[in-house]
Formats: structure tokens, sequence, C-alpha cells
């Protein structure tokens, strides 16, 4: 079946430094799926970050970034300057879309610590 | 805009028992799910429904039922509950390509 890989379970940044999350994926049915971001703030539920359904296109959200690279097949988070405020656990996902119900795959996630 | 409510917010029962979580949504939305979430597993999908009284099974149905009575509400069954089950479960609706979930409901079994 479909698989989303976050080789990262925990990641510690201090404020202002850049960031990365890694994300890499597999699609069984399609060869290229959607691709989201979903964050979960503290005390919040699940939301969307950022999605892209094109392949080679890049998506961008509240200062995070992400490019979709069918050729590597990753879709990994990036952002320049990290806050405190982006503490959170980051999961990305796919969906091989269609009219029955659109599933969508995650990844185990990866918290993110933003140290003042 | 429109909210995902889940209830109850911690359920605690036996093993062996029957137990019940129930989701609402206000968004009008057609498609609902309900995925488990365990630490470090990532979100599992249980049950989806396309529509009222629709049922599709996910890749962790087995254990579980749901309902799909009305539009607005998906109700998910643990049908005996196990001490490995003791998860987050997250209820989720759909609109195009982007999904709006609830808070989640903690299962705690003793």
């Amino acid at each position: 079946g479909d698989s989303v890989t976050q080789t990262e379970g925990q990641v510690t940044v201090s404020e202002s430094k850049s960031l990365i999350i890694n994300c890499t994926y597999s699609a069984t049915s399609i060869a290229y799926p959607n691709l989201f971001w979903y964050v979960r703030y503290p005390g919040e539920g699940l939301q969307l970050l950022l999605k892209v359904i094109t392949a080679g296109q890049k998506g961008s959200s509240r200062g995070f970034e992400a490019t979709y690279n069918k050729e590597t097949t990753s879709f990994h988070l990036q952002k320049a300057s990290v806050q405190e405020s982006d503490s959170a656990v980051y999961y990305c996902a796919l969906s091989e879309g269609g009219n029955m119900g659109y599933k969508l795959t995650f990844g185990t996630g990866t918290s993110l610590l933003v140290d003042p | 805009g429109g909210i995902i409510t889940q209830t109850p917010k911690f359920l605690i029962g036996q093993e062996g028992q029957k137990l019940t979580l129930k989701c609402q949504q206000n968004f009008n939305h057609d498609t609902m799910y309900w995925y488990r979430q365990d630490s470090g597993k990532g979100l599992r999908l249980i049950y989806y429904s396309i529509t009222e009284n629709d049922l599709q099974k996910g890749d962790l149905s087995e254990g579980y039922d749901a309902s799909r009575e009305k539009k607005s509400s998906f109700s998910l069954t643990v049908t005996s509950a196990q001490k490995n089950e003791m998860a987050v479960f997250l209820c989720a609706s759909r609109t195009g390509n982007t999904l709006y979930f609830g808070e989640g409901s903690r299962l705690i079994v003793v």
C-alpha cells in the first residue's frame, strides 16, 4: 500500500535557525499523488499547513515551504527562521485522490521543539 | 467557519467492554473519517463514510464498528476494548482535498 516516511521523530532547533523536516513517499496506484503537511499545535486539533497537488510545484504557508520532488519522491518541509510558536507536531501525508473517499496516508509525525 | 466536535474527550472503559466515540460536524461535508493515532505510528484509517448511511473499511477496521445515520454525525464503536487499544482517535470531514479534524478522543482501557 501507500506509505509516507518521516525519519525524525523529534527535532530541536534554536529560535531564528533554519529547519528541514524530511518526508519521502511511495504511492502504489498513481505516479503523482497529492501531498500535504498537517500540523498539530499544543492544545489544538490537527490542521492543514500546506498542500501541493502538482508534481514539481512548491507550496508555502506561514513561512514554511515544501517542494514536490517527483524524482526523489520527497516533500521536505523547510523554514528559514523558526519561531517558538512553531513548536508542534508535523505530519506529512499523501492521497491518491479519487472519488471514493479521498483517503489520506500519514507519516509517523515529527515533533518540533524550538528553543527560545 | 465550521467545527468538528468529538465526545467524549476521554473515554475510560474496562477490558472487553463495548465503547462508543461520537463525532459531529457542522460543515455540511459529505465525507467523514475516523483515524487512530498511536505514539510513534502516525495516523491510521479505521473507517470512512462518503455519505449518510455509507461505510467503508480502512486499514485498521478489525475490532471496530461505525455508524453514519446522519450526514452530520459519525460514530465509532470499539467492539471489545483491549489494553493495547489505548490511543487517540481523530474524527475528520473533508471538502475538496482538505481534511478538517476534531481535537481527538483519548481511549483508556483499565
